[in-house]
């Protein structure tokens, strides 16, 4: 069966820090991998896509970048961090089948930054 | 340009029924996801239409019109665990998900 790990769960850094998130997916081969972030009350913001190794596409402009050095490996990062980057941020995978692009999301990782 | 609407908070009793909408408008339509989200928690699938109709799994059901760019979930024997946001979200043509705010479903004893 497929499992997706993310981590840290939790974090505090300061303005200014640099980040980095990860995700795994197992069991899976070429999925679709996604960056989301989700503030209080709003919808879910797609970050950033990738449909293969070293293929990323930006949805947002910002301080923050992606990176994809394994086909089951995803990595959201900042050099320098923001109080607005603050936010719930949630790792996905996908097989499109069928027409139904169902996303299978991490446990996320909390973000304040302070 | 692309959106989606859902009410922002409900309240519903234990054991009865709640209609959760949601109205969607997208560049090309490849299907109306639902997800359910407990707070904290990563949301988690719960069901997919692409044609009209009423698409039932144990006590969640839900719907979808093409034509009117309109779906509901619809929870029956409603229970405590129930409480959660419910995410409404449309596929567009590229098959990237439209994602609406989310409804708060708040379930009293």
């Amino acid at each position: 069966s497929q499992t997706i790990h993310q981590w840290p769960a939790t974090l505090v850094q300061p303005v200014g820090s640099p980040l980095s998130l990860e995700c795994t997916v197992e069991g899976t081969s070429n999925p679709n991998l996604y960056w989301y972030r989700q503030a209080a009350g709003r919808g879910l913001q797609l970050l950033f896509y990738s449909v293969g190794i070293g293929q990323i596409s930006s949805e947002v402009p910002q301080n923050l970048s992606a990176s994809r050095p394994q086909d089951r490996q995803f990595i959201l990062s900042s050099k320098k961090l923001l109080l607005s980057d603050s936010g719930f941020y949630l790792c996905a995978w996908s097989v499109l089948g069928a027409g139904a692009n169902v996303l299978t999301f991490g446990a996320g990782s909390r973000l304040t930054v302070l | 340009g692309q959106n989606i609407d859902q009410p922002t908070e409900m309240t519903a009793t234990e054991g009865a029924i709640v209609q959760i909408n949601c109205t969607y408008q997208t560049s090309g339509f490849n299907g109306l996801f639902w997800y359910q989200q407990h707070a904290g928690e990563a949301p988690t699938f719960l069901s997919y239409n692409v044609l009209d109709g009423l698409e039932e799994k144990g006590r969640f059901s839900s719907f979808l019109s093409r034509s009117k760019g309109y779906s509901y979930l619809l929870l029956k024997e409603l229970q405590m665990k129930d409480s959660a946001s419910y995410l409404c979200a449309a596929s567009d043509s590229n098959y990237q998900l439209i994602w609406g705010a989310g409804t708060k479903l708040i379930i009293k004893p």
